[in-house]
């Protein structure tokens, strides 16, 4: 059984490109959450997808922008690159379900997508 | 906002030793709590998380962490560190408890946990 799998895993882009980076997520799962990685720090949420539209956004720009398709699989676009956004970008799928007392469905990361903006 | 503070940006343990990593939380709502590892050049792993109920969890690999509410707490322990365990080690609380649920975390800035022979 695949788990959740990322690609590119490395690129180097410069600043003011754009980049798109993909998620296929782990088998059954629904439900797609992208996740920025710093050096020296913890995850920051960017974004989630369920049935194809964005449910949740951390705080990051409009420039940061995501699509899911039917096959749950999904994307994430960064447009005019920046400095700043060199970073780790992890994607985790989960499958929404509602456990009584709140949405559950446990987080599997990927071994993310490694972007250098130069 | 919910935040993580996380005390000791690195640890280091003796092989057979007992493994401690500090988690403080802010939450305005009852909180969700999560550790995750993460080992080099790989995705983050789900050690252990509390929601309700019983207040000391056990984990993956032998870990535990033990939710106190009085001293918004949730640290996480091992009686005896092994080499396989260093790693990076994130705490993270759900950003809106059980209206977000398990999805959108805060993470705190992790610690790393050195082990040696």
């Amino acid at each position: 059984d695949a788990g959740v799998t990322q690609s590119p895993t490395h690129l180097i882009k410069t600043r003011g490109q754009q980049v798109t980076l993909r998620c296929s997520p782990k088998s059954g799962h629904d439900t797609v959450s992208w996740y920025q990685q710093a050096l020296g720090q913890g995850p920051q949420f960017i974004f989630q997808y369920y049935e194809e539209e964005e449910r949740q956004r951390g705080n990051f720009p409009d420039r940061f922008s995501g699509h899911q398709f039917p096959n749950y699989s999904s994307e994430l676009n960064v447009n005019a690159l920046l400095l700043g956004d060199s970073a780790l970008y992890l994607c985790a799928s989960s499958l929404r379900q509602w456990g009584g007392q709140g949405w559950t469905g446990e987080l599997f990361f990927g071994e993310g997508s490694r972007l250098t903006v130069l | 906002a919910q935040s993580v503070t996380q005390l000791g940006s690195h640890v280091s343990v003796s092989e057979g030793a007992l493994v401690l990593l500090r988690c403080n939380y802010s939450s305005s709502v009852p909180p969700y709590l999560f550790w995750y590892v993460q080992y080099p050049n790989q995705g983050l792993q789900l050690l252990l998380k509390y929601t309700t109920g019983a207040t000391l969890v056990k984990g993956i690999n032998g870990f535990e962490a033990e939710f106190k509410k009085s001293e918004t707490s949730f640290h996480l322990t091992k009686p005896s560190a092994h080499m396989s365990d260093a790693a990076e080690y994130f705490c993270a609380v759900s950003d809106g408890g059980m209206n977000t649920g398990f999805q959108k975390l805060v993470f705190g800035t992790g610690t790393r946990l050195l082990v040696s022979p």
